[in-house]
């Protein structure tokens, strides 16, 4: 059974500061890897997507890594806003019988201040 | 059409009572995906359509709960006799049938059993 661990559970930084949320899981049979945003109350925004044979992808500030030996992901921030706060979940998909599900962390709930 | 959407937004019921979801995908999602949320939590998958046909339940899914998604349109998902512990934020997904894509969430429906 897949398991999708996030560290840190909760992280406060100040604005402009760079930052790495952390991934881990159990099962490197995955299909990709994606990060969402989640704001308060909301659904899920996606970030940013990495395909089992990709190693990264970026996407504006952010940057996200896959090392599938290894079972780890981060996502990388640069120069932090105070609009970047909110939970961030990461979510590794595998492929089912006749589909493909997400199995997700708990996410890492982000603070920039100003 | 914009995105994925859920109505209602926010649910109140009593315990022992029978609540309905419905979730609108993006035309021409071909799969469909209901998740649960509780609080502090990631989403955790409940099941998966392609098209009309229902391919994965998880266990989550109890005999409580069923799905339908008549014609591979909007979908429906039903709880009978609710319990305390069935308040959570039911998130509904779809994405294309071809692979290498996110999915995308609606807003989310948050039920609270009272």
């Amino acid at each position: 059974k897949q398991e999708v661990t996030q560290i840190p559970a909760a992280l406060s930084v100040p604005e402009g500061e760079n930052l790495v949320l952390n991934c881990s899981f159990t099962d490197s049979a995955i299909y990709n890897l994606q990060w969402f945003r989640q704001d308060p109350g909301k659904g899920l925004t996606s970030l940013l997507l990495i395909q089992s044979s990709q190693r990264e992808q970026t996407s504006g500030r952010l940057n996200a890594s896959l090392d599938k030996s290894s079972g780890r992901s981060t996502l990388y921030i640069a120069a932090s806003q105070p609009g970047d706060s909110a939970t961030y979940l990461c979510a590794a998909e595998i492929l089912t019988g006749g589909g493909n599900k997400l199995t997700f962390g708990t996410g890492t709930q982000l603070k920039v201040e100003l | 059409d914009t995105g994925v959407s859920q109505d209602p937004r926010h649910k109140i019921t009593k315990r022992g009572q029978n609540v309905t979801f419905r979730c609108d995908p993006i035309s021409e999602h071909n799969r469909l995906y209901w998740y649960r949320q509780t609080l502090g939590q990631g989403p955790e998958f409940l099941t998966y359509f392609q098209n009309e046909a229902q391919l994965e339940k998880s266990r989550l899914l109890s005999d409580r709960f069923s799905a339908e998604r008549p014609k591979g349109s909007f979908s429906t998902l039903e709880i009978q006799r609710t319990e305390q512990g069935d308040s959570a934020m039911y998130l509904c997904a779809s994405s294309p049938l071809q692979g290498g894509e996110t999915q995308y969430f609606g807003p989310g429906t948050r039920l609270l059993v009272l």
